[in-house]
């Protein structure tokens, strides 16, 4: 069982680059969402979702888009990067009957120059 | 808004000494309380959690509970080992709005030989 996959695990940017991190996970829950993790700040929501076609922001949205077509997946896109978006970035999914655990990925390191 | 405040670390210990990491939280209504850690380059996992006041959630010789008149949830372990070095994170889910997890800054735990 794979659980909740994230690609890259590690990305190197330039300022105004965009790109997409991707998240996949393979236990059929209804919830996903994106976080990411900066020093001495905890992890702090960018967007999620409670299920395929809906999506909603999070604590800290902007720069960031998302959507999330299938159940199975939800991509976070940068539109255009800036160094204060570098960060570690954290996929996690639960079941909607959950009374909150999520899983988490591994991680995805980002670093914009 | 809901809100968490854990001790800053990093706290080092000797093996088999006694752990305590404070947290207290801010949240309307009832949250749902969660203990998740974070060893050296991976995801976050549930260690421990409790759904209602006074509920002792317990995991892997770690325990918290549920203080609502000191809207507290400190973690304690007995004994502690060396494999426990990682970064502890307390969080809250509230039972309305958003739903999803909030979370503290972490606390780095060392455990030295």
């Amino acid at each position: 069982n794979a659980g909740v996959t994230q690609t890259p695990k590690f990305q190197v940017l330039k300022t105004g680059q965009s790109m997409t991190l991707q998240c996949a996970q393979d236990m059929n829950h209804e919830y996903m969402s994106w976080y990411r993790q900066d020093p001495g700040m905890g992890l702090r929501l960018i967007h999620y979702s409670v299920g395929a076609g809906i999506t909603d922001q999070g604590e800290v949205p902007n720069g960031y888009n998302v959507s999330r077509s299938t159940t199975e997946d939800f991509p976070l896109r940068l539109l255009s990067a800036a160094p204060s978006q570098t960060s570690v970035y954290f996929c996690a999914s639960r079941s909607s009957g959950n009374t909150g655990e999520l899983f988490f990925g591994e991680g995805s390191r980002l670093t914009v120059l | 808004g809901n809100s968490v405040t854990q001790m800053e670390g990093p706290v080092t210990l000797s093996e088999e000494a006694f752990l305590t990491i404070n947290c207290t939280y801010t949240a309307t209504g009832y949250p749902s309380l969660f203990w998740y850690v974070q060893y050296p380059g991976e995801g976050l996992q549930l260690l421990l959690k409790a759904t209602k006041a006074d509920d002792k959630g317990s995991n892997k010789g770690f325990e918290a509970t549920y203080r609502k008149e000191t809207t507290s949830f400190h973690l304690e372990k007995g004994s502690v080992q060396v494999s426990d070095s990682a970064v502890y994170f307390c969080a809250l889910r509230s039972d309305t709005g958003r739903r999803a997890l909030t979370f503290g800054s972490g606390t780095r735990l060392q455990v030295q030989p």
